[in-house]
């Protein structure tokens, strides 16, 4: 089944600590996406990627940081620069003139 | 900046009635609008999708107006039923394979 896979589900963050959200798709996408989703916010863009080693910085980029070393995964590290980092974190993949298939999230808290 | 604005914020619907949600847009530029579907818990899945050829998209109980001199579109979902209770997202992008910027939601509950 192809789709987009998201982990974890749920994760803590310490004061300080850096941690790493995966996003892998088996759909042969070329383009990647990382959102931020808030209550009564919709998603923003954070990171997006539509080639292999090169990506772009969206609206909120600040605090965090991507990496696209293969055309399948586009991780999302969560620096302790961010602040408010309580939010759900989606990831989605596209291919050209073909709709953005999101994965079920990583839901992020602050311990 | 908002360049996408979305209304209502929230709205309830009585079972079998007509669910309208609006969208407004600024950017000229943008040339796909998809509706997405979001549960609690799940990530957004497309509902449907318009370009700005077409004027109305139908797909089931679910059309898209759109209305390219007014810069809007919406989204009716007929015959609203208890399982339509979800958010809903409009959303618009420039291209293909680019970012979209969504609308902030509309929480729909469809009530017996």
């Amino acid at each position: 089944d192809g789709g987009i896979t998201q982990s974890p589900k749920y994760l803590f963050r310490k004061e300080g600590q850096n941690v790493t959200l995966s996003c892998e798709q088996n759909l042969n996408h070329d383009a990647m996406y990382w959102y931020r989703q808030d209550p009564g916010q919709g998603l923003r863009l954070i990171y997006y990627s539509q080639i292999v080693n090169d990506f772009q910085k969206g609206d909120i980029a600040e605090g965090y940081s991507v990496s696209r070393e293969k055309k399948e995964s586009f991780p999302l590290t969560v620096t302790s620069a961010q602040k408010n980092p309580t939010a759900f974190y989606l990831c989605a993949s596209s291919t050209l003139y073909q709709p953005q298939h999101f994965g079920d999230g990583t839901r992020l808290s602050i311990l | 900046q908002q360049q996408v604005k979305q209304s209502p914020q929230s709205l309830i619907v009585q079972k079998g009635g007509i669910s309208i949600i609006n969208c407004a847009y600024e950017n000229t530029a943008f040339d796909y609008f998809p509706w997405y579907q979001q549960f609690p818990g799940k990530g957004p899945a497309l509902l449907i999708a318009i370009r700005p050829d077409v004027s109305e998209k139908k797909e089931g109980r679910f059309t898209i107006s759109f209305n390219k001199s007014a810069k809007q579109f919406s989204l009716h979902i007929m015959d609203s039923q208890p399982g339509d209770s979800a958010t809903y997202f409009c959303a618009a992008s420039i291209g293909g394979n680019t970012p979209l910027v969504f609308g902030k939601g509309t929480r729909l509950s469809v009530i017996a």
